[in-house]
């Protein structure tokens, strides 16, 4: 099946920083989403993005199809914006989704 | 919009019982929803796939007998682990996407199931 890798693995910030985070899939994708799963285990969607770039606020994703990876900017990080990332990736031919490894964000004063 | 709750968000159960997890979308209708579980610090896996009026579609090395799932309306799908052991002990998510809109997945809450 699809292999979704993202990176890095753990991020620690300043408050204020900007930050890439990155998800490399392994074949190709029709559509991809991007989730932040907050300490409590909610998961927030941020962007259904399957090609081209989309902003909102301070976030902004960019997914480039063609070279199988997707790239999600956190510009000015706020300590709220701490926990985890995933990408996640249409699977089997369905609307089933495969995630991704996760980034784990840890945003500090 | 595109809001899904989980109830309970939190059970205890001791090792045999039965539990139920409801999922519900609560403004718009799911023809699909799906089931998920993520140990502490792993990603989420996919358990199983609910489609309104139709028999749920299991992942691979997921037990149909353990995890009984039905999805009775466009609003509702419940998880049923039955006969609960220890090593069910985990959170379970369920999505949903809404019907004839997109294959975007709406994610509800989550519930913490712990096996005593």
């Amino acid at each position: 099946g699809i292999q979704v890798e993202q990176s890095p693995p753990d991020l620690i910030l300043q408050e204020g920083a900007n930050s890439t985070l990155r998800c490399n899939f392994s074949d190709s994708v029709n559509n991809l989403q991007w989730f932040h799963q907050n300490p409590w285990g909610q998961l927030i969607n941020l962007f259904y993005i399957p090609s081209g770039t989309k902003q909102n606020g301070r976030l902004s994703a960019t997914t480039v199809a063609t070279e199988r990876y997707s790239l999600l900017y956190i510009s000015s990080s706020q300590t709220t914006d701490s926990g985890v990332y995933f990408c996640a990736v249409p699977t089997g031919g369905g609307n089933k989704l495969t995630f991704g490894t996760g980034t784990q964000l840890k945003v500090e004063l | 919009g595109a809001v899904v709750s989980q109830h309970p968000s939190w059970v205890i159960c001791k090792s045999g019982t039965s539990v139920k997890i409801e999922c519900r979308s609560l403004d718009f209708q799911a023809t699909t929803m799906f089931w998920y579980r993520q140990f502490p610090k792993q990603s989420l896996m996919l358990m199983a796939t609910s489609n309104e009026g139709s028999k749920a579609t299991y992942e691979q090395g997921v037990e149909k007998d353990k995890f009984l799932i039905n999805h009775a309306s466009l609003t509702l799908s419940t998880l049923t682990v039955t006969s609960a052991h220890p090593e069910d002990s985990s959170f379970y998510i369920c999505s949903a996407t809404e019907a004839g809109i997109s294959y975007e997945q709406y994610f509800g809450p989550g519930t913490r199931l712990t096996v005593t």
